[in-house]
This record gives structure tokens, sequence and C-alpha cells, in this order.
């Protein structure tokens, strides 16, 4: 079963738009949260990563938000582009090796 | 090469046949692991190998399923006696790191395994 629930399944925006996707987690002993891009036929990639000592990481266009006491964290893809339309995973990390990952946000972005 | 290699990249097996698939890690990557996925989901763990040696086998559903990394390089991921449900797609991954759960994984393409 998803150790970590994720959503919406998929979303639509338009370019230039925000898309933003969330996730929760119930397991305290999580300790890092990565998320991962995925293209058709390819394998995940690192996108972005927080630890919960942190409420918010920015890399370019893409923002994490942390919200330890309410166990969420979201991904936020500011000015979206066509190049951005791919799925993306939420995960979280224990046991220092075992990541769990949610089940993935389907993005398409419409030119 | 520069990334993880995987093959096949496509497999068609009868139920009830063995397969087995091949993970070419990063040069020099320490940690390498097998998760699966199925259909519209994310990815889910199967096993984790630090070197040659199989820390962590605990997501291999049944033991039907068996992975080797035997000179802590190339890994094989064995199915035995296929099934229906055993249709997914196979991720290898591996880091620099021991453990690598808290560093980036590098996937590779992954093998997609459909079981008539």
């Amino acid at each position: 079963q998803q150790q970590v629930k994720q959503s919406p399944q998929s979303l639509i925006v338009q370019k230039g738009g925000i898309s933003i996707i969330n996730c929760a987690y119930e397991n305290t002993a999580f300790d890092y949260f990565p998320w991962y891009q995925q293209f058709p036929g390819k394998g995940p990639a690192l996108l972005i990563a927080i630890r919960p000592d942190v409420s918010e990481k920015k890399e370019g266009r893409f923002t994490i938000s942390f919200n330890k006491s309410a166990k969420q964290f979201s991904l936020h893809i500011m000015d979206s582009q066509p190049g951005d339309s791919a799925t993306y995973f939420c995960a979280a990390n224990f046991n220092d090796y075992k990541l769990s990952f949610g089940a993935g946000t389907t993005v398409t972005v419409r030119a | 090469g520069a990334g993880v290699s995987q093959s096949p990249r496509y497999k068609v097996a009868k139920r009830g046949q063995d397969v087995a698939l091949r993970c070419d890690p990063i040069s020099g990557h320490v940690s390498l692991f097998w998760y699966q996925q199925a259909l519209g989901q994310g990815p889910e763990f199967l096993t984790y190998f630090q070197n040659e040696a199989q820390l962590d086998k605990s997501g291999l559903p049944s033991d039907r399923f068996f992975a080797e990394r035997p000179e802590g390089s190339v890994s094989t991921l064995k199915i035995q006696r296929t099934q229906q449900e055993d249709s997914a797609v196979y991720l290898c991954a591996s880091s620099p790191r021991t453990g690598g759960g808290t560093g980036e994984l590098f996937f590779g393409e992954g093998s997609r395994l459909t079981v008539l």
C-alpha cells in the first residue's frame, strides 16, 4: 500500500500557469522528501528534494512547501511550460535507503 | 555508458515461463535498487544491494522473485513461473552513496514485462 498519498491524479494547466501537487504521509520517521519527474518510456529523475527542518525550497520554477505538523508537502510549478508535461511523483525516505513513492500526478501543459 | 542501462527493454512471457532482467548501474555506484512500477502507479521498492550484499529483500512479492549482484556491479532480477500479476515495469536505480535513499537515485529506463 502507498505510504505517501498524492493528489490530484492528473491536472491540466495552461502555459504560464501554476501547477500544484499535494502529498501527505503518516510515518513521522520519514526524513527526506524528494520529487521525481518521469517522462513516458523513461525512468524517474530527481527534480527537487527537501528535509523536514526546512519549510520551503525553491529551484528555478519549482518550489516545495513542507508542513511538518500537518505531515503534508506540495510541489508548485510556476510559469508551467509544455516541456513540463510529465508524471510527477512525491516520495519519502525511510531507513535511509527505502523510498516510498506516491501514485503520481500526470501534468499536461496546454500551449 | 553514462547512465543506468537495463535489458531487455521489453519482454513478453507466457505464464509459467522464467524471465531474467539485467541492470548495469553507473560505474562505481555502491547502492543498487530494484523497484516495480505497475501501470499508472508509483514505483514500489523490491530490494536493495550495497555492493554485492543484498541488505533488504522485503519488497519481493513472493519466493518466485530472486535478485543477485554477485560482483557488486551488474544485477539480475529473476522471476520464476511468471504470473499475469507480475506484468509491470521493473526499474533499476543506483546511487554512489551507501544507503542512497537520502540522495539522488539514478534510474534506468526500465524493463517492461508483459505476462500473457
